[in-house]
């Protein structure tokens, strides 16, 4: 079956450009969860939803980080007035339930530079 | 808070050596533990996992086992392919905020005919 997918899978944009970054996770996968994971360092936690309800945004970094899964499925990280420091790849997982014994399956990442 | 502590790399190996990646974690209650693996240009993939204390993860010739007593999960294969390239991250879910994953920074493994 199809797997987590997202895109782009790579973006460049201008300091202080907007981007908006697309995930497409496991049908039927009530948890879904972005992280940002910098070169050479392992992810790290930004956002959590359960289906449509965003539980947990306590990993965005700053007010300019933005993410919505208003149908339970497709979900989407924007990012405003990016900045240097954003570039990074943002990884998207899916998981089948809320509880820790369940596998995170990941997308392919989108790797942002900010020029 | 939670964390997961991994040895640094890189680890360089010959075909067919021993392997050992150390893993440690801090954790409240009773977490989950992964291993994923990154092959090169490839995304992130579980390669195994124990979800109480003494279970015992194996996948592809690799084992870990969950010791409570010294909060570590390291990573074993008895004989490395050159296939077994990739960058392998140890990671951790509590029962808390969600079930995010917590990681460690990665090693680096390179395994050479």
């Amino acid at each position: 079956g199809a797997g987590v997918s997202q895109s782009p899978r790579y973006k460049v944009a201008k300091r202080g450009q907007d981007v908006a970054l697309r995930c497409d996770p496991i049908s039927g996968h009530v948890s879904l969860f972005w992280y940002q994971q910098a070169l050479g360092q392992g992810p790290e936690f930004l956002t959590y939803f359960q289906n449509e309800a965003q539980l947990d945004k306590s990993g965005l970094p700053s007010d300019r980080f933005f993410a919505e899964r208003p149908e339970g499925s497709v979900s989407t990280l924007k990012i405003q007035r990016t900045q240097q420091e954003d570039s990074a790849v943002y990884l998207c997982a899916s998981s089948l339930r809320d509880f820790r014994i369940y596998e995170q399956y990941f997308g392919p990442g989108t790797r942002l530079t900010v020029t | 808070g939670n964390s997961v502590t991994q040895m640094e790399g890189p680890v360089t190996l010959s075909e067919e050596a021993f392997l050992t990646i150390n893993c440690t974690y801090t954790a409240t209650g009773y977490p989950s533990l992964f291993w994923y693996v990154q092959y090169p240009g490839e995304g992130l993939q579980l390669l195994l996992k124990a979800t109480k204390a003494d279970d015992k993860g194996s996948n592809k010739g690799f084992e870990a086992t969950y010791r409570k007593e010294t909060t570590s999960f390291h990573l074993e294969k008895g004989s490395v392919q050159v296939s077994d390239s990739a960058v392998y991250f140890c990671a951790l879910s509590a029962d808390q905020a969600g079930t995010a994953l917590i990681f460690g920074k990665g090693t680096t493994l390179s395994v050479s005919s």
